[in-house]
């Protein structure tokens, strides 16, 4: 079964430091989404991707945030100048379909701990 | 903006037996609710779902119920076993928002043996 994979798994870096998240998506896909979970807290939305632009952020994505797509298969998110509280685990999730069906695929997400 | 809120946070149930999982939201404007099921060191899955035009939905041992009026959905897990102990997510989406799901907070589910 085709799925979306993530790298790294688990990432520590030091505040400031500069932290790209990657994600291959199902192949067929053309939505792209990041969300993340703190610990211990509900998983949020973080932007949606399409077209090669964003279609949809949330208040969380800030200038620190950025996403791409620098190929056909790859989608990233990079975080500028890590926080403290950008410690959370990352999922990435592609769809086929938007509206349609409606199924996100997630992946089994990019843990990261900055110190 | 859209408010989900899940209950309860855990729950223990005895194989064989049914787990309920209720969930509530607050946006009108909401029209598919999924939900998903997390194992330990994966990411969430699609379970089953459900748009605002249908009010119930069976899939085997799982089934979703929608009261738009009341504007709650549960899910339903007949026949309990083992390997339906996990975290399991509810979610509700816009309309004009498509990639946007908001998540409520999780419920632990643990099938004893």
């Amino acid at each position: 079964e085709p799925e979306v994979t993530q790298t790294p798994s688990h990432q520590v870096t030091q505040m400031g430091q500069e932290v790209i998240l990657r994600c291959v998506p199902i192949s067929n896909h053309l939505y792209f989404y990041w969300y993340r979970q703190i610990l211990g807290q509900k998983v949020e939305f973080l932007v949606s991707f399409y077209n090669n632009e964003i279609s949809e952020k949330s208040e969380i994505f800030d200038d620190q945030f950025s996403v791409e797509r620098p190929d056909g298969s790859n989608f990233t998110l990079k975080i500028r100048s890590t926080k403290l509280e950008d410690s959370a685990m990352y999922f990435c999730a592609s769809s086929e379909l938007a509206g349609g069906p409606g199924e996100l695929f997630f992946g089994e997400g990019s843990r990261l701990t900055v110190l | 903006g859209e408010n989900v809120e899940q209950h309860p946070s855990t729950l223990s149930v005895q194989e064989g037996d049914s787990a309920v999982i209720k969930c509530t939201y607050s946006d009108s404007a909401s029209n598919y609710f999924p939900w998903y099921k997390q194992e330990l060191g994966k990411g969430p899955q699609l379970i089953i779902d459900i748009r605002s035009n249908v009010g119930e939905k069976k899939d085997q041992r799982i089934a979703v119920t929608l009261n738009k009026t009341a504007k709650h959905f549960s899910l339903h897990i007949t026949e309990t076993q083992p390997e339906d102990s996990a975290v399991y997510f509810c979610a509700a989406r816009r309309t004009d928002s498509w990639g946007k799901l908001q998540f409520g907070a999780g419920t632990q589910v643990v099938v004893t043996p």
